[in-house]
């Protein structure tokens, strides 16, 4: 089945320590995209990439890194400067930047920080 | 850069009943406009979207919506509803640049029996 497949689904982690998300696509898309979900705020863009090796700063980047070494691949990393990292992270992708094209979301990684 | 306005955080409703999600958005440039359902602990999933020509779109599963230009508007309809269309639901807007897409708050629809 084509989709995106994000791991772990809930992960708990200690002040100070860095996690990483994982977020694997089998759909070809060029542009994937990490979101940040909080209730009552709806979803905000943290990173997205456009094509490999290339990667661009979204509305709430800070604390957060991500790489894109391989078209399928975007991990994200909640680092210790993240203030606030508890929430619902979304992983996504779509399949060109231009006009219209869906962006189409994982299940979705449940972070907290105790 | 374009927002989206959900105007009810929740709606409540019985079975069987009609419901409308109020979604207005704000541009200035054209946009296309989409909703997506999320039901609990999982992703959202694209339920219709409106990219150009006619201004009523449909889903599968009953729900459609209008693109209103001169109201801002795109507001999901569904004239009876299902317990199983409880779940929380995103409008969002496109300038077609996938990057600056912006999601609503959502509005969390309850059906009760």
């Amino acid at each position: 089945d084509g989709g995106i497949t994000q791991s772990p689904k809930y992960l708990f982690r200690k002040e100070g320590q860095n996690v990483t998300l994982s977020c694997e696509q089998n759909l070809n898309h060029d542009a994937m995209y990490w979101y940040r979900q909080d209730p009552g705020q709806g979803l905000r863009l943290i990173y997205y990439s456009q094509i490999v090796n290339d990667f661009q700063k979204g509305d709430i980047a800070e604390g957060y890194s991500v790489s894109r070494e391989k078209k399928e691949s975007f991990p994200l990393t909640v680092t210790s400067a993240q203030k606030n990292p508890t929430a619902f992270y979304l992983c996504a992708s779509s399949g060109r930047t231009s006009s219209g094209n869906t962006i189409y979301f994982g299940e979705g990684s449940w972070l907290t920080v105790v | 850069a374009q927002s989206v306005t959900q105007l009810d955080s929740q709606v409540p409703v019985f079975e069987e009943a009609p419901v409308e999600l109020r979604c207005n958005y704000s541009s200035s440039v054209s946009v296309y406009l989409f909703w997506y359902v999320q039901y609990p602990n999982q992703g959202l999933q694209l339920l219709l979207k409106y990219l150009s020509g006619s201004t009523l779109v449909e889903s599968i599963n009953g729900f459609e919506a209008e693109f209103n230009k001169s109201q801002t508007s795109f507001h999901l309809r569904k004239p009876s509803v299902h317990i199983s269309d409880t779940a929380e639901y995103f409008c969002a807007v496109s300038d077609g640049n996938n990057n600056d897409m912006r999601f609503g708050a959502g509005t969390r629809l309850t059906v009760k029996p």
